[in-house]
């Protein structure tokens, strides 16, 4: 029963370093999205996919891509990281955009 | 666009307190609601569900929110808290057109022994 998982947990990133965060569901969603979490800040929606091949943008997506190549995975990427992106990367996935979402453990992202 | 707004950022209580979690929402249409919990360092859960029916719904851990239309308000509410339930409460909302959820800032709720 893994459900959501996100890898990695834990990551330090310099300045203008990229990386990738990975998202994958077992659920056989269509949805899948991407938040950020601040601390006063609630989660914030950076993008989002309704299906293989379509993604969106969400509330906050700059400096951040992503792409939908088979239903399980939706990884998000940081071309050129900056300390703004500092945050704790959550990635949820449900059968439709305005159903229960079940969310992965996060990823706590520090960018120096 | 819809928003939700969550009127306490942190609720301490003591424990076998009851609590109420404050959650307004700004759409006028149709909507669902929900109710998520996030312990310390984990991802968000679940708590409980408004899709349609029984305004009044309740969680297995003995939390329950009432929808509430001419108010707009989804609050939630615990009659005897527990050190347990020390943890992140977010609301959020999603209109039956199908657009994406929308979170609340979260309210921190502390039980204290």
């Amino acid at each position: 029963n893994a459900g959501v998982t996100q890898t990695p947990k834990f990551q330090v990133l310099k300045t203008g370093q990229s990386m990738t965060l990975q998202c994958a569901q077992d659920m056989n969603h269509e949805y899948m999205s991407w938040y950020r979490q601040d601390p006063g800040m609630g989660l914030r929606l950076i993008h989002y996919s309704v299906g293989a091949g379509i993604t969106d943008q969400g509330e906050v997506p700059n400096g951040y891509n992503v792409s939908r190549s088979t239903t399980e995975d939706f990884p998000l990427r940081l071309l050129s990281a900056a300390p703004s992106q500092t945050s704790v990367y959550f990635c949820a996935s449900s059968y439709e955009r305005n159903t229960e979402a079940f969310f992965g453990q996060g990823t706590r992202l520090t960018v120096v | 666009a819809q928003s939700v707004t969550q009127l306490d950022s942190q609720v301490p209580v003591f424990e076998e307190a009851p609590v109420e979690l404050r959650c307004n929402y700004s759409s006028s249409v149709s909507v669902y609601l929900f109710w998520y919990v996030q312990y310390p360092n984990q991802g968000l859960q679940l708590l409980l569900k408004y899709l349609s029916g029984s305004t009044l719904v309740e969680s297995i851990n003995g939390f329950e929110a009432e929808f509430n239309k001419s108010q707009t308000s989804f609050h939630l509410r615990k009659p005897s808290v527990h050190i347990s339930d020390t943890a992140e409460y977010f609301c959020a909302v999603s209109d039956k057109g199908n657009t994406p959820l929308v979170f609340g800032k979260g309210t921190r709720l502390s039980v204290i022994a």
